[in-house]
């Protein structure tokens, strides 16, 4: 069975600082792995995602993610971090298969001035 | 891009009354849909997924007498929440993903707000 593992609830960081929160996963096969993001009563934005190919991957809104075979993991990360990063995000995989997307519990980013 | 609509936004009903999500495709065609429930500061779980033309598939524990799922066309599929009640109070997010595009991310609509009176 799939699963997502985000170790942290909330993580806590002051803008312009780097930020990363960090995921964890299990899926029998290649993964393909997404991050969301989700603002107060609102629906999924997606940011990124790994297929295949080069193990850093970079999307919207200057986020970028690194996919680790070894340790399964693939944590996102910000250079610099933005107050208006504030949100709950979301890693998530799946698997080759093209099954629903399983997500992890969503990790609380708080960017402070 | 692609853009997932998802309509009510928000719904407060009497206990008793079935409710009904719509969920649009406006750009693209989906064969299947999934639809995701998510209680306060928790994650989406994932309740069914949504096939054109047959039967839903429910996860483990979702009752599908309680949620029943119609996917007539290749851009529409309905959630019907029969007989709601205070605990079926939640937020409902629908999702779709371009068809024969399975390396392509899933796209959301903006969720459905129910609250049961």
């Amino acid at each position: 069975a799939q699963s997502v593992a985000q170790p942290e609830d909330q993580v806590n960081v002051a803008e312009g600082n780097p930020l990363t929160v960090k995921c964890t996963y299990s899926v029998s096969g290649n993964p393909y792995l997404f991050w969301y993001v989700q603002y107060p009563n609102r629906g999924l934005q997606f940011l990124l995602k790994y297929i295949t190919g080069d193990n850093l991957v970079k999307g919207s809104y200057g986020f970028e993610a690194e996919f680790n075979k070894s340790q399964t993991s693939f944590h996102l990360k910000k250079p610099s971090a933005l107050v208006s990063d504030s949100a709950l995000y979301f890693c998530a995989v799946r698997d080759q298969a093209g099954t629903a997307l399983i997500f992890g519990k969503g990790t609380t980013l708080s960017v402070s001035s | 891009g692609a853009v997932v609509s998802q309509h009510p936004s928000w719904v407060i009903c009497k206990s008793g009354t079935s409710v009904k999500i719509e969920c649009r495709s406006l750009d693209f065609q989906a064969t299947t849909m999934f639809w995701y429930r998510q209680f306060p500061k928790q994650s989406l779980m994932l309740m069914a997924t949504s096939n054109e033309g047959s039967k839903a598939t429910y996860e483990q524990g979702v009752e599908k007498d309680k949620f029943l799922i119609n996917h007539a066309s290749l851009t529409l599929s309905t959630l019907t929440v029969t007989s709601a009640h205070p605990e079926d109070s939640s937020f409902y997010i629908c999702s779709a993903r371009e068809e024969g595009k399975n390396n392509q991310p899933q796209h959301f609509g903006d969720g459905t707000r129910l609250s049961i009176l």
